[in-house]
């Protein structure tokens, strides 16, 4: 069966301090790769998706970035953490029509 | 880009019928059209799909409209475990869905 890992599950960053994310699949190839943020109370933005390793779409103009280096790895980062870039950030992963979500990572900078 | 529109919230008994609606009046004809929902502190969790035909499956039902333009999930007998944020969304290529603010729903015992 397929499973979908993130971590950490919880982060705290100073303002100004890099950030890397990361998000793995098990137990499928191919699969499409989405970041999603969920600002509290909100619903969820897409960040970015990717259909194959090197191909990244990117949905909001921000300091973020992401990147798939493997088939089944992908990776969320900024340089320069913002305060607005608090929220909880979830991975997600589909082989067809339904998406399937990580357990997410909450992020609070400070 | 194709939106939806639900309501904010809403309530209903435990273990009475729930129907939760949604517009999407701008949607093409190859957009499908998803429900999600979200538990606290959880990812969003896939309940339903369809297309044109309404659709049913061990958690919910669809019933779309004949034009399209909305749509109603149906929780045929809701209990505390459904309170949750419900999203409908409308796919667009490459499997991309936009979820909206959602409708949270409470479930009184």
């Amino acid at each position: 069966s397929q499973t979908i890992h993130q971590w950490p599950a919880t982060l705290v960053q100073p303002v100004g301090s890099p950030l890397s994310l990361e998000c793995t699949v098990e137990g499928t190839s191919n699969p499409n790769l989405y970041w999603y943020r969920q600002a509290a109370g909100r619903g969820l933005q897409l960040l970015f998706y990717s259909v194959g390793i090197g191909q990244i779409s990117s949905e909001v103009p921000q300091n973020l970035s992401a990147s798939r280096p493997q088939d089944r790895q992908f990776i969320l980062s900024s340089k320069k953490l913002l305060l607005s870039d608090s929220g909880f950030y979830l991975c997600a992963w589909s082989g067809g029509s339904e998406q399937y979500f990580g357990p997410g990572t909450r992020l609070t900078v400070t | 880009d194709a939106k939806t529109t639900q309501p904010n919230s809403m309530e209903s008994n435990e273990e009475e019928p729930v129907h939760l609606p949604c517009n999407h009046s701008t949607i093409s004809g190859t957009d499908y059209i998803h429900w999600y929902r979200q538990l606290p502190s959880q990812g969003p969790e896939y309940v339903i799909h369809g297309l044109t035909s309404n659709v049913n499956n061990r958690m919910a039902s669809l019933a779309i409209a004949e034009d399209r333009k909305s749509s109603t999930l149906i929780l045929h007998r809701a209990t505390l475990r459904d309170a949750a944020v419900y999203y409908c969304i409308l796919e667009h290529p490459y499997y991309d869905m936009r979820f909206g603010a959602g409708t949270r729903l409470t479930v009184k015992p």
